[in-house]
């Protein structure tokens, strides 16, 4: 069954600091890595996503996707108190006829002013 | 930005009554999906819906479950019978076309608890 593994389960770091996020899948057919904002006891909100080898920067935020080894990251720059949430990987694979997401647990971000 | 609405954010039921999670997805998407996640666990795809029919369901999606959507109305979830097992976080998502490259957008959820 495939799985996506997030590490580290949670995080904390000091504002203005940056966060690395770690998202790696076990099924070799993904094709799409995406990235969700979820604050609590809201909607999970997509931040990026990622198909192609290399890195994507949008303002503060970078992923990276490493295809060869299905592994992906977020790295969060100069982190402020808002950006507290959690994040969550999804991956999707090309075989899927249904375009499920599969998620992994999350890692919880603790940005402390 | 688009925004996906769920009725109602709570919902609590006693085992082996019915129960219809309602979703207003975003006004020009056509694929809509239902989520599961339980307490302390990762979000679990149920099911996918596109033009009147059932695209993928995943284990977790028993028989007592169905979804429809009739024309220009919520697109529902019913669980029929519940169980206890049920009491979970639904999300309902929406997406404007299939595949891998569109953003599907999620609702807040509607808490279920199933006694």
């Amino acid at each position: 069954q495939q799985k996506v593994q997030q590490s580290p389960e949670s995080l904390i770091v000091p504002e203005g600091g940056m966060a690395s996020l770690n998202c790696t899948s076990s099924d070799r057919n993904v094709d799409y890595f995406w990235w969700y904002r979820q604050h609590s006891g809201k909607s999970p909100k997509m931040l990026m996503s990622i198909f192609s080898n290399g890195e994507k920067e949008e303002g503060r935020f970078t992923v990276h996707l490493n295809k060869a080894s299905l592994h992906t990251s977020l790295h969060i720059r100069d982190s402020q108190p808002s950006d507290s949430a959690l994040y969550l990987c999804a991956a999707m694979n090309y075989g899927s006829s249904g375009n499920k997401l599969i998620f992994g647990i999350g890692t919880l971000l603790s940005v402390k002013p | 930005g688009p925004k996906v609405l769920q009725i109602p954010s709570h919902q609590i039921i006693d085992m082996g009554q019915m129960v219809t999670l309602n979703c207003d997805p975003v006004s020009n998407h056509l694929y809509f999906y239902w989520y599961k996640q339980i307490l302390g666990q990762q979000m679990e795809f149920l099911v996918n819906f596109y033009n009147g029919k059932v695209m993928e369901k995943s284990k977790l999606f028993k028989d007592q479950f169905s979804v429809e959507r009739p024309d220009g109305s919520y697109f529902t979830l019913k669980i029929q019978p519940t169980a206890l097992e049920d009491s979970a976080v639904y999300f309902c998502a929406s997406s404007r076309l299939g595949g891998s490259s569109y953003e599907q957008y999620f609702g807040p959820g509607t808490r279920l608890t199933v006694l």
